[in-house]
């Protein structure tokens, strides 16, 4: 079945250290990939989505995305978080006209 | 200003009774869907819609009904055959591209609380 995965469920970091969260995808054909921010008490907001050529995706508030296809994956970084980062993060891809979430990453970062 | 507005924000209902969820959006988008997040678990699709008078059940559509008589509004109904409502209900609505479905965009969500 198709699928996508997000392994960490619960990161904790202090400000400043790089952040990567995990995310793959078990689906084969077109490949349209996202990540989303659902910060405390507001709605999920996109932060950058992968539909094709350039594998590397530079999203808002600093983030970026790799897309490997060898490795099913599209994974989050960012160099240097903040305490304004702390929030649950979604992974999710298209299966023909459906989106597919993972289970989401919390976030927290310690001042 | 365009967006996608879900109300009430706060859904408190008793066991056995129907309860409907609004959604709208003024974003021109075809394509509109439901959602479900409970802790843990992500966000599971409930039903969808590609176009007016037309829609799929999702992964989770038992309990749940829909109709789509308007491009711009999606209203959920939880009916009181769905055995565990409590939750948080996402809208969500999307344009289509040549190549398939565009971004989907989010509204604020509903609360719904079973007493």
């Amino acid at each position: 079945a198709q699928s996508v995965s997000q392994h960490n469920h619960h990161v904790i970091l202090s400000e400043a250290a790089s952040l990567e969260l995990g995310c793959n995808y078990s689906y084969g054909g077109t490949v349209n990939l996202f990540w989303y921010v659902q910060y405390p008490g507001q709605h999920l907001q996109l932060l950058l989505k992968y539909f094709s050529g350039d594998p590397l995706v530079k999203g808002i508030k600093g983030f970026e995305a790799e897309f490997i296809k060898s490795k099913f994956s599209f994974n989050l970084r960012k160099p240097s978080v903040q305490w304004s980062d702390t929030a649950e993060y979604f992974c999710a891809g298209y299966n023909t006209d459906k989106l597919i979430f993972g289970t989401g990453t919390r976030l927290q970062v310690f001042p | 200003d365009g967006g996608i507005t879900q109300s009430p924000k706060y859904l408190f209902r008793k066991e056995g009774q129907n309860v409907t969820l609004s959604c709208e959006q003024n974003l021109n988008h075809d394509a509109m869907y439901w959602y479900r997040q409970d802790p843990g678990q992500g966000l599971r699709l409930i039903y969808y819609s590609q176009i007016v008078n037309d829609f799929q059940k999702g992964d989770i559509a038992e309990g749940y009904s829909v109709s789509r008589e308007k491009k711009e509004s999606f209203p959920l109904t939880v009916t009181s055959a769905q055995k565990n409502p409590t939750a948080f209900y996402l809208c969500a609505s999307s344009g289509r591209l040549e190549s398939g479905t565009d971004t989907q965009y989010f509204g604020p969500g509903t609360r719904l609380t079973v007493l």
